[in-house]
């Protein structure tokens, strides 16, 4: 059970806009910067946006991140096959005083 | 160009002991914190600690998972990070992930997040 939630899975078709969601509480995303990275298939997770909604150099513009109170959000516009992956949020837990993951969101391009 | 290398994981009988190396190159080591990340098969990313550069005293943190078993170090003189997993149980399988872990307070918050992965190195236990 992870201490963020995300749906499983997700999908769309190229060209589409879809979003996936992260929910924590006022220990976690209340209080502190969402994480959110990619994971391709058979490959090592890549950080895809920072600091809520700032995205890395590299990063294309399609993706973008925002949070309100204790939830967060990704973005993808103009959905892309290669953008098939896997997605997790994450953030610190002042309680658990580490970091913590959400359980991941596959994202299938139909 | 930044790269983390992991080294070290392999098949090893519950109870034993294994230490992961986690080779840095493409930035000066000695500012960064790092810290380590596991994936078991099939399943998320779950934090298993970091260790703090030296000018913020070099220490460690750990999962409540793996505190008591596991154990981080670095040398700088290298540019290694190590995780050392002692009494190793069948449920610490998992592709380990070797991170630089930045940390810093902006705009009124403190952040703390893993931007450079290394490939992962994999560690089976099992008798």
């Amino acid at each position: 059970q992870s201490v963020l939630t995300q749906p499983p899975s997700a999908s769309g078709t190229p060209g589409q806009r879809v979003t996936i969601s992260c929910s924590g509480s006022s220990s976690n995303i209340g209080s502190n910067y969402v994480y959110w990275y990619q994971q391709l298939p058979g490959t090592a997770p890549k950080l895809l946006i920072y600091r809520n909604n700032q995205r890395p150099s590299g990063v294309p513009d399609r993706f973008s991140g925002s949070k309100s109170g204790t939830s967060a959000s990704l973005a993808i516009s103009g959905l892309r096959s290669e953008d098939e992956a896997d997605y997790y949020c994450a953030t610190w837990d002042d309680s658990l005083s580490g970091p913590v993951f959400g359980g991941g969101t596959k994202l299938t391009v139909l | 160009e930044v790269q983390l290398v992991e080294s070290g994981g392999g098949l090893v009988q519950p109870g034993r002991s294994l230490r992961l190396s986690c080779t840095a190159s493409g930035f000066t080591f000695g500012d960064y914190a790092m810290s380590w990340v596991r994936q078991a098969p099939g399943r998320g990313l779950e934090w298993v600690g970091f260790i703090r550069s030296e000018p913020y005293g070099g220490t460690p943190e750990y999962a409540a998972s793996v505190k008591g078993r596991f154990t981080i170090s670095r040398d700088d003189s290298k540019s290694i990070a190590y995780l050392h997993m002692n009494s190793l149980k069948t449920e610490d399988t998992a592709v380990y992930y070797c991170t630089r872990y930045l940390s810093g307070y902006v705009y009124g918050h403190y952040y703390y997040y893993m931007d450079v992965w290394g490939k992962g190195t994999t560690v089976t236990v099992s008798s």
